[in-house]
Protein backbone atom coordinates (compact mmCIF):
# COMPACT_ATOMS: atom_id res chain seq x y z
CA UNK A 1 0.00 0.00 0.00
CA UNK A 2 1.01 3.35 -0.88
CA UNK A 3 2.12 5.67 2.24
CA UNK A 4 2.96 9.36 2.72
CA UNK A 5 4.26 10.26 6.06
CA UNK A 6 4.69 13.97 6.63
CA UNK A 7 7.22 15.44 9.49
CA UNK A 8 7.20 16.91 12.01
CA UNK A 9 3.20 17.09 12.56
CA UNK A 10 3.76 20.89 13.64
CA UNK A 11 6.11 23.43 13.74
CA UNK A 12 6.66 26.76 15.22
CA UNK A 13 9.19 29.28 13.86
CA UNK A 14 9.78 32.72 14.46
CA UNK A 15 10.22 34.69 11.80
CA UNK A 16 13.10 34.84 9.82
CA UNK A 17 13.71 32.06 11.56
CA UNK A 18 14.54 29.13 7.94
CA UNK A 19 13.17 25.24 8.36
CA UNK A 20 12.73 22.02 6.28
CA UNK A 21 9.64 19.96 6.65
CA UNK A 22 9.74 16.12 5.16
CA UNK A 23 7.76 14.35 2.99
CA UNK A 24 8.86 10.83 3.06
CA UNK A 25 6.98 7.93 0.59
CA UNK A 26 7.15 4.34 -0.66
CA UNK A 27 4.93 3.94 -3.96
CA UNK A 28 5.49 1.93 -6.70
CA UNK A 29 5.89 3.70 -9.59
CA UNK A 30 5.83 7.38 -8.44
CA UNK A 31 4.48 9.56 -11.16
CA UNK A 32 5.11 12.64 -9.39
CA UNK A 33 4.84 14.37 -6.01
CA UNK A 34 2.78 17.64 -4.96
CA UNK A 35 3.45 20.22 -2.51
CA UNK A 36 0.04 22.27 -1.36
CA UNK A 37 -0.46 24.76 0.95
CA UNK A 38 -4.23 24.57 2.87
CA UNK A 39 -5.14 27.93 4.96
CA UNK A 40 -7.81 26.37 7.65
CA UNK A 41 -11.23 26.30 6.15
CA UNK A 42 -10.34 26.35 2.55
CA UNK A 43 -9.02 24.31 -0.04
CA UNK A 44 -5.31 22.90 -1.02
CA UNK A 45 -3.57 25.32 -3.31
CA UNK A 46 -0.58 24.29 -5.37
CA UNK A 47 2.53 24.80 -5.10
CA UNK A 48 5.02 22.61 -6.92
CA UNK A 49 5.10 19.59 -8.94
CA UNK A 50 8.61 17.44 -8.96
CA UNK A 51 8.73 14.47 -11.05
CA UNK A 52 12.27 12.99 -10.61
CA UNK A 53 15.54 12.46 -7.81
CA UNK A 54 17.22 15.61 -8.00
CA UNK A 55 14.59 17.86 -9.23
CA UNK A 56 14.30 21.24 -7.47
CA UNK A 57 11.57 24.07 -7.63
CA UNK A 58 11.50 27.52 -6.32
CA UNK A 59 8.68 29.93 -5.27
CA UNK A 60 9.33 32.94 -3.24
CA UNK A 61 10.50 31.94 0.12
CA UNK A 62 9.76 28.27 -0.84
CA UNK A 63 11.74 25.70 -2.43
CA UNK A 64 11.13 21.89 -3.08
CA UNK A 65 13.77 19.29 -3.21
CA UNK A 66 13.03 15.28 -4.54
CA UNK A 67 15.01 12.46 -3.95
CA UNK A 68 13.77 8.91 -4.59
CA UNK A 69 12.54 8.47 -0.76
CA UNK A 70 11.47 12.12 0.32
CA UNK A 71 10.60 15.53 -0.26
CA UNK A 72 11.80 18.57 1.27
CA UNK A 73 10.29 21.89 1.42
CA UNK A 74 11.94 24.51 2.33
CA UNK A 75 11.17 27.68 4.01
CA UNK A 76 13.60 30.38 3.99
CA UNK A 77 13.35 33.63 6.15
CA UNK A 78 9.49 32.75 6.91
CA UNK A 79 7.13 35.45 7.71
CA UNK A 80 3.70 35.05 9.61
CA UNK A 81 1.48 35.04 6.03
CA UNK A 82 3.25 31.73 5.48
CA UNK A 83 1.56 29.66 8.09
CA UNK A 84 -0.23 27.32 6.86
CA UNK A 85 -0.45 23.18 6.72
CA UNK A 86 1.75 22.05 4.04
CA UNK A 87 0.36 18.75 2.28
CA UNK A 88 2.44 16.38 0.45
CA UNK A 89 0.83 14.45 -2.01
CA UNK A 90 2.17 11.57 -4.34
CA UNK A 91 0.80 10.23 -7.64
CA UNK A 92 0.81 6.64 -8.44
CA UNK A 93 -1.24 3.98 -10.65
CA UNK A 94 -4.04 2.96 -9.48
CA UNK A 95 -6.35 0.75 -11.80
CA UNK A 96 -5.92 2.97 -15.02
CA UNK A 97 -5.74 6.37 -13.85
CA UNK A 98 -3.10 7.87 -11.36
CA UNK A 99 -4.76 9.35 -7.75
CA UNK A 100 -2.41 11.57 -5.73
CA UNK A 101 -2.34 9.94 -2.07
CA UNK A 102 -1.77 12.58 0.55
CA UNK A 103 -0.04 12.87 3.88
CA UNK A 104 -1.33 14.07 7.16
CA UNK A 105 0.55 17.31 6.27
CA UNK A 106 2.55 19.83 8.35
CA UNK A 107 1.12 22.65 10.54
CA UNK A 108 3.37 25.73 10.36
CA UNK A 109 2.87 28.75 12.47
CA UNK A 110 5.07 32.00 12.25
CA UNK A 111 5.43 34.20 14.95
CA UNK A 112 6.06 38.05 14.38
CA UNK B 1 -10.75 31.92 -6.78
CA UNK B 2 -9.36 28.27 -7.62
CA UNK B 3 -12.02 28.01 -10.81
CA UNK B 4 -13.21 24.91 -8.90
CA UNK B 5 -17.06 25.49 -7.52
CA UNK B 6 -18.44 23.74 -5.05
CA UNK B 7 -21.76 24.00 -3.11
CA UNK B 8 -23.04 24.87 -0.83
CA UNK B 9 -20.21 25.86 1.61
CA UNK B 10 -21.90 24.37 4.52
CA UNK B 11 -24.47 21.77 5.27
CA UNK B 12 -25.96 20.77 8.41
CA UNK B 13 -27.98 17.48 8.93
CA UNK B 14 -29.43 14.43 10.74
CA UNK B 15 -28.76 11.14 10.74
CA UNK B 16 -29.73 8.97 8.57
CA UNK B 17 -30.66 11.68 5.82
CA UNK B 18 -29.00 12.19 1.93
CA UNK B 19 -27.39 15.01 0.62
CA UNK B 20 -26.13 15.80 -2.38
CA UNK B 21 -22.81 17.89 -2.81
CA UNK B 22 -22.16 19.51 -5.99
CA UNK B 23 -19.25 20.45 -8.10
CA UNK B 24 -18.04 22.08 -11.09
CA UNK B 25 -14.85 22.01 -12.49
CA UNK B 26 -12.69 24.26 -13.81
CA UNK B 27 -13.17 25.53 -17.23
CA UNK B 28 -11.76 23.46 -19.24
CA UNK B 29 -11.08 20.47 -16.90
CA UNK B 30 -12.49 16.95 -17.81
CA UNK B 31 -11.73 15.05 -14.62
CA UNK B 32 -13.22 15.44 -11.18
CA UNK B 33 -11.93 13.54 -7.81
CA UNK B 34 -13.62 13.75 -4.70
CA UNK B 35 -12.31 13.70 -1.52
CA UNK B 36 -13.10 13.82 2.73
CA UNK B 37 -11.02 15.35 4.83
CA UNK B 38 -11.81 14.77 8.53
CA UNK B 39 -9.15 15.96 11.40
CA UNK B 40 -8.02 12.33 12.38
CA UNK B 41 -7.78 10.88 8.64
CA UNK B 42 -6.30 13.53 6.77
CA UNK B 43 -7.61 14.04 2.78
CA UNK B 44 -8.90 10.44 1.44
CA UNK B 45 -9.81 10.05 -1.89
CA UNK B 46 -13.10 8.65 -2.66
CA UNK B 47 -13.54 8.71 -6.25
CA UNK B 48 -12.43 10.00 -9.51
CA UNK B 49 -14.48 11.04 -12.72
CA UNK B 50 -13.26 11.50 -16.00
CA UNK B 51 -15.53 12.77 -19.35
CA UNK B 52 -18.80 11.32 -17.50
CA UNK B 53 -17.32 7.78 -16.79
CA UNK B 54 -15.72 6.81 -13.48
CA UNK B 55 -12.26 6.22 -13.61
CA UNK B 56 -11.16 5.47 -9.99
CA UNK B 57 -12.20 4.40 -6.87
CA UNK B 58 -10.71 4.71 -3.44
CA UNK B 59 -12.60 4.43 -0.31
CA UNK B 60 -15.94 5.02 -0.67
CA UNK B 61 -18.51 3.91 1.31
CA UNK B 62 -21.37 1.76 -0.32
CA UNK B 63 -23.53 4.63 1.18
CA UNK B 64 -22.08 6.95 -0.74
CA UNK B 65 -22.50 7.77 -4.75
CA UNK B 66 -21.35 10.22 -7.23
CA UNK B 67 -21.84 10.71 -11.04
CA UNK B 68 -20.50 13.64 -13.37
CA UNK B 69 -22.98 15.14 -15.94
CA UNK B 70 -22.68 15.80 -19.70
CA UNK B 71 -21.84 19.23 -19.13
CA UNK B 72 -18.87 17.96 -16.56
CA UNK B 73 -20.44 18.74 -13.60
CA UNK B 74 -20.04 16.10 -10.63
CA UNK B 75 -22.55 15.27 -7.36
CA UNK B 76 -21.54 13.11 -4.64
CA UNK B 77 -24.31 11.77 -3.10
CA UNK B 78 -24.35 10.92 0.61
CA UNK B 79 -27.35 8.68 2.21
CA UNK B 80 -28.28 7.35 5.53
CA UNK B 81 -25.59 9.90 7.03
CA UNK B 82 -23.55 9.19 10.47
CA UNK B 83 -21.87 11.03 12.64
CA UNK B 84 -18.76 10.09 11.77
CA UNK B 85 -19.48 11.60 7.92
CA UNK B 86 -18.98 14.70 9.40
CA UNK B 87 -16.03 16.45 7.95
CA UNK B 88 -14.79 18.74 5.07
CA UNK B 89 -15.56 17.40 1.32
CA UNK B 90 -13.36 18.86 -1.30
CA UNK B 91 -13.72 18.44 -5.21
CA UNK B 92 -10.78 18.73 -7.15
CA UNK B 93 -10.41 18.49 -11.22
CA UNK B 94 -7.67 18.19 -13.94
CA UNK B 95 -7.05 18.14 -17.48
CA UNK B 96 -6.72 15.31 -18.24
CA UNK B 97 -7.94 12.28 -16.50
CA UNK B 98 -3.79 11.26 -15.25
CA UNK B 99 -3.32 14.79 -13.82
CA UNK B 100 -0.34 15.17 -15.69
CA UNK B 101 -0.77 19.39 -15.45
CA UNK B 102 -1.51 19.37 -11.90
CA UNK B 103 -4.96 19.43 -9.03
CA UNK B 104 -7.18 22.30 -8.35
CA UNK B 105 -9.23 22.21 -5.85
CA UNK B 106 -12.42 23.64 -5.08
CA UNK B 107 -13.13 25.82 -1.21
CA UNK B 108 -14.86 22.62 -0.05
CA UNK B 109 -17.76 21.68 1.63
CA UNK B 110 -18.33 21.52 5.42
CA UNK B 111 -20.97 18.64 6.33
CA UNK B 112 -22.00 18.46 9.85
CA UNK B 113 -24.44 15.33 10.84
CA UNK B 114 -26.25 16.38 14.05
Amino acid sequence: EDQVTQSPEALRLQEGESSSLNCSYTVSGLRGLFWYRQDPGKGPEFLFTLYSAGEEKEKERLKATLTKKESFLHITAPKPEDSATYLCAVQAPSGGSYIPTFGRGTSLIVHP
Amino acid sequence: DSGVTQTPKHLITATGQRVTLRCSPRSGDLSVYWYQQSLDQGLQFLIQYYNGEERAKGNILERFSAQQFPDLHSELNLSSLELGDSALYFCASSVDGQGDYGYTFGSGTRLTVV
